[in-house]
């Protein structure tokens, strides 16, 4: 079975340009997350679908960072414009996640896109 | 904001020994805990976990021990090898709302090295 697929797996920009990473989830899996991961930390969620309908964005920096799950298959996540706070590895996971479920689902991580910001 | 958090932020042991990694929860409403493990240029990749209505699950070489009395939680590495030499995060998973969708929290991760 194929993993979560992420790219790219490395970007640098300058402050103030934009960026989107793209996601490729597992065939079949309905939740995808996109999760923020600075240095030293563990990773922090910012944004979770269900199929292609948000579920939680409360943690997402609306201002300047946004995210789409068009089909609900593949996302993209944009920042416009990036901050140097911004740099960090930016983990994909999917789950199969179904609504009637009321436990935890097990979430399969992507590599990561780590992103420098300059 | 609730936050789950790790005890030791490095561990040394030599090839063979067992590894203990803590990791303290604040949040009781915390329905299931997970281990992840992280290496190096690569994605969390799940371990073992546990419901909050259990106190200790077994897999291969590792065992999860859950104390809801004290919030606390541990990974135990039997014959610890140099291939488990990585990053372990502990995270908690919460229903927000009373929402069947779930949410985790990452605590900070504690590095593992495992000398031959």
């Amino acid at each position: 079975e194929a993993g979560v697929a992420q790219s790219p797996r490395y970007k640098i920009i300058e402050k103030r340009q934009s960026v989107a990473f793209w996601c490729n989830p597992i065939s079949g899996h309905a939740t995808l997350y996109w999760y923020q991961q600075i240095l030293g930390q563990g990773p922090k969620l910012l944004i979770q679908f269900q199929n292609n309908g948000v579920v939680d964005d409360s943690q997402l920096p609306k201002d300047r960072f946004s995210a789409e799950r068009l089909k609900g298959v593949d996302s993209t996540l944009k920042i416009q414009p990036a901050k140097l706070e911004d740099s960090a590895v930016y983990l994909c996971a999917s789950s199969p996640g179904t609504s009637g479920r009321r436990y935890y689902n097990e979430q399969f991580f992507g590599p990561g896109t780590r992103l420098t910001v300059l | 904001g609730e936050s789950v958090g790790l005890h030791l932020p490095t561990l040394s042991v030599q090839e063979g020994d067992n590894s203990i990694i803590n990791c303290a929860y604040s949040n009781s409403a915390s329905d299931y805990f997970i281990w992840y493990k992280q290496e190096s240029g690569k994605g969390p990749q799940f371990i073992i976990d546990i419901r909050s209505n259990m106190d200790k699950r077994q897999g291969q070489r590792v065992t999860v021990l859950l104390n809801k009395t004290v919030k606390h939680l541990s990974l135990q590495i039997a014959a610890t090898q140099p291939g488990d030499s990585a990053v372990y995060f502990c995270a908690e998973n919460t229903h927000a709302g009373g929402t069947s969708y779930g949410k985790l929290t990452f605590g900070q991760g504690t590095i593992l090295t495992v000398h031959p």
